[in-house]
């Protein structure tokens, strides 16, 4: 089956900094990549997602890279704020409906502000 | 996005009872949700796989006489842990695929299983 390995586990910025959050897997057939933001003690949330017949994708803050190649997607969050200090899930998931998420194991993000 | 109701949010019980949790898919309909744990600081760890109509895949180490999943209609799954002991002890959180075969994944609020 698929694996996904994230790093870091914990990652401190100063506010306004940039932070990055990499992800690979070993499943080729993968196709769709979401990322998930998770504040404590609450669900995760979509916060963006890219698929494999793209190679980056952004919006507004947030931006997301794949090398299909590698076998490996990042998250890139620029100008950080204290409000994105939360928990960070790649995931990665061969599509459509029924294939199961594989997930990371989570990156703790920690805005100093 | 689409959204995915859970229900209770919280649930405190005594050994030995069981505990039902609802996922709703609210605004669409799935064929498929999953159920998923949650330890603190951890990861999302797959339980099961719910399909409508049919009988839940349970993932290696998840008993399935324990944690009873039912899929009954396109809008309802339930986890029911029997005979709960303190190490169920978790938050158990469902999802839901939105949109067909572009495959969003979309999760319920959550739930925070405490057995006494």
């Amino acid at each position: 089956g698929e694996n996904v390995e994230q790093h870091p586990s914990t990652l401190s910025v100063q506010e306004g900094d940039s932070a990055v959050i990499k992800c690979t897997y070993s499943d080729s057939a993968s196709n769709y990549f979401p990322w998930y933001k998770q504040e404590l003690g609450k669900r995760p949330q979509l916060i963006i997602d890219i698929r494999s017949n793209v190679g980056e994708k952004k919006d507004q803050r947030i931006a997301v890279t794949l090398n299909k190649t590698a076998k490996h997607f990042s998250l890139h969050i620029t100008e950080t704020q204290p409000e994105d200090s939360a928990v960070y899930f790649c995931a990665a998931s061969r599509g459509g409906t029924g294939n199961q998420f594989y997930f990371g194991t989570g990156t703790s993000l920690t805005v100093i502000p | 996005g689409a959204v995915v109701s859970q229900h209770p949010s919280w649930v405190i019980c005594k050994s030995g009872t069981s505990v039902k949790i609802e996922c709703r898919s609210l605004d669409f309909q799935a064929t498929t949700m999953f159920w998923y744990r949650q330890f603190p600081k951890q990861s999302l760890m797959l339980m099961a796989t719910s399909n409508e109509g049919s009988k839940a895949t349970y993932e290696q180490g998840v008993e399935k006489d324990k944690f009873l999943i039912n899929h009954a209609s396109l809008t309802l799954s339930t986890l029911t842990v029997t005979s709960a002991h303190p190490e169920d002890s978790s938050f158990y959180i469902c999802s839901a695929i939105y949109r067909g075969n572009t495959g969003e994944l979309f999760f319920g609020e959550g739930s925070r299983l405490t057995v006494l």
